[in-house]
């Protein structure tokens, strides 16, 4: 019940294009849903998050689309750069509890030049 | 504003050692949370606490972990007694309450000889 899982481990994508990560929760319970973009040898860093009571939001290159019927979640990033290299986690947050993280386990992107 | 200070960035230490890893949050933050990160995983959620309480440990093992954040000074994560299995990454986040952005350190890399 407590699981995020995430899709795919590993993706590479052409400078321009788009990369897509999904992920997909058990628990009803979970309220808030943010991403995490990961370089190497630093901490997460939020990137952009999404409630349930909305179905897509974007922010620049961005966009979360939520799908709260099938729970799953997914991150699009369009205009791929080589800069957005890096690994991406999703992860649900059930506020009402004690606001503890529950991770996907990361999709590690790569953009070629 | 300086950001969630994680020290040391790397330990290492030799089986049966104590490990120390310290976190100080951001500034007007009073909750921390504490995650592990296996190589090739996702982070998983420790230990939650506010300044002189735990409020949540459910995901630290029962034997050899443990948390506090005193009044005055960094939250410190102790291993007892290391083992070669508690390589990994420890990362720290700070946030405003439970609902609010957790904001993550760089994490501490422990390796255990």
């Amino acid at each position: 019940q407590q699981q995020v899982k995430q899709s795919p481990q590993s993706l590479i994508v052409q400078k321009g294009g788009i990369s897509i990560i999904n992920c997909a929760y058990e628990n009803t319970a979970f309220d808030y849903f943010p991403w995490y973009q990961q370089f190497p040898g630093k901490g997460p860093a939020l990137l952009i998050a999404i409630r349930p009571d909305v179905s897509e939001k974007k922010e620049g290159r961005f966009t979360i689309s939520f799908n709260k019927s099938a729970k799953q979640f997914s991150l699009h990033i369009m205009d791929s750069q080589p800069g957005d290299s890096a690994t991406y986690f999703c992860a649900a947050q059930r506020q009402s509890n004690t606001g503890k993280l529950i991770f996907g386990q990361g999709t590690t992107l790569q953009v070629k030049p | 504003n300086a950001g969630v200070m994680q020290n040391p960035r790397h330990l290492v230490r030799r089986r049966g050692q104590e490990a120390r890893l310290r976190c100080s949050p951001m500034k007007g933050h009073s909750h921390v949370y504490w995650y592990r990160q296996l190589p090739e995983e996702g982070l998983k959620f420790m230990v939650y606490l506010q300044k002189e309480n735990i409020i949540d440990e459910s995901g630290m093992p029962k034997e050899r972990f443990s948390a506090e954040f005193p009044k005055e000074g960094p939250s410190i994560l102790r291993i007892q007694q290391v083992v070669r299995g508690d390589s990994a990454a420890y990362f720290c986040a700070s946030s405003t309450g439970d609902k609010g952005i957790q904001y993550f350190g760089a994490g501490t890399r422990l390796s255990v000889l």
